[in-house]
């Protein structure tokens, strides 16, 4: 597509539920990051992916948190038992393997636990 | 490891006056540069970038920036200020080659612009 698309675009679940998160990236960009920008916060990195390697997960802040991505395709992002604070926007952006032309972002997901 | 100062969470100026927002880095080697703008409830828009070659960047909506590699900086300047230039600015980096090629962020300026 055109640019890097995000599902749902909002997103309200209760506390302990299960949410997933869907990014688009722009067609032949083998490089997919999530980030987590909380409310007045800067972005938070949580996990690049990079063509088929193993994707590099360090900043995933619990192991309620986990990601996949098949190939160079859509990516997924789980929050499993959500908790307050994972109120957030979830970003999402892709980039060539290059990145000559920066990074392109999605409209982010709002995720907010109740 | 790699960081990004943004010192001022806010920066206010006038319009048609001139705007400075500053970003300092810290990185192995040489940087990859870049300046976004994130508008109320939307994704982060790219504005520019440095990745070689001269150390003036010039950008979208008349933005430019200003390598300085002595001085670890790349401010983000604009000669007239527009009240819709009113928004939230990142700086990022990377390096250039080895270590990560996780982009790190700033914590974000926000730029206010009064009539």
């Amino acid at each position: 597509g055109a640019g890097v698309s995000q599902s749902p675009s909002n997103k309200v679940t209760e506390k302990g539920k299960d949410v997933e998160l869907r990014c688009d990236p722009i067609s032949g960009h083998t490089a997919l990051y999530w980030y987590r920008q909380r409310l007045g916060q800067g972005l938070e990195f949580l996990i690049y992916f990079q063509g088929n390697s193993a994707p590099d997960k360090s900043g995933l802040p619990s192991d309620r948190f986990s990601a996949e991505r098949t190939g160079e395709s859509v990516s997924t992002l789980t929050i499993q038992r959500t908790q307050q604070e994972d109120s957030a926007v979830y970003l999402c952006a892709s980039s060539s393997f290059r990145v000559d032309y920066g990074y392109t972002f999605g409209s982010g997901t709002r995720l907010t636990v109740v | 490891a790699q960081s990004v100062a943004q010192p001022e969470d806010q920066v206010n100026v006038a319009e048609g006056n001139p705007l400075t927002v500053k970003c300092t880095y810290s990185v192995s080697g040489n940087p990859y540069l870049f300046w976004y703008v994130q508008y109320p409830n939307r994704g982060l828009q790219f504005l520019l970038k440095y990745i070689t070659g001269d150390n003036l960047v010039k950008g979208s909506y008349g933005f430019e920036a200003e390598f300085n590699k002595s001085q670890t900086s790349f401010h983000l300047k604009k000669p007239s200020a527009l009240v819709s230039d009113s928004a939230l600015y990142f700086c990022a980096v990377r390096p250039a080659s080895g270590g990560s090629y996780i982009p790190t962020f700033g914590r974000g300026t926000s730029l206010i612009v009064h009539p």
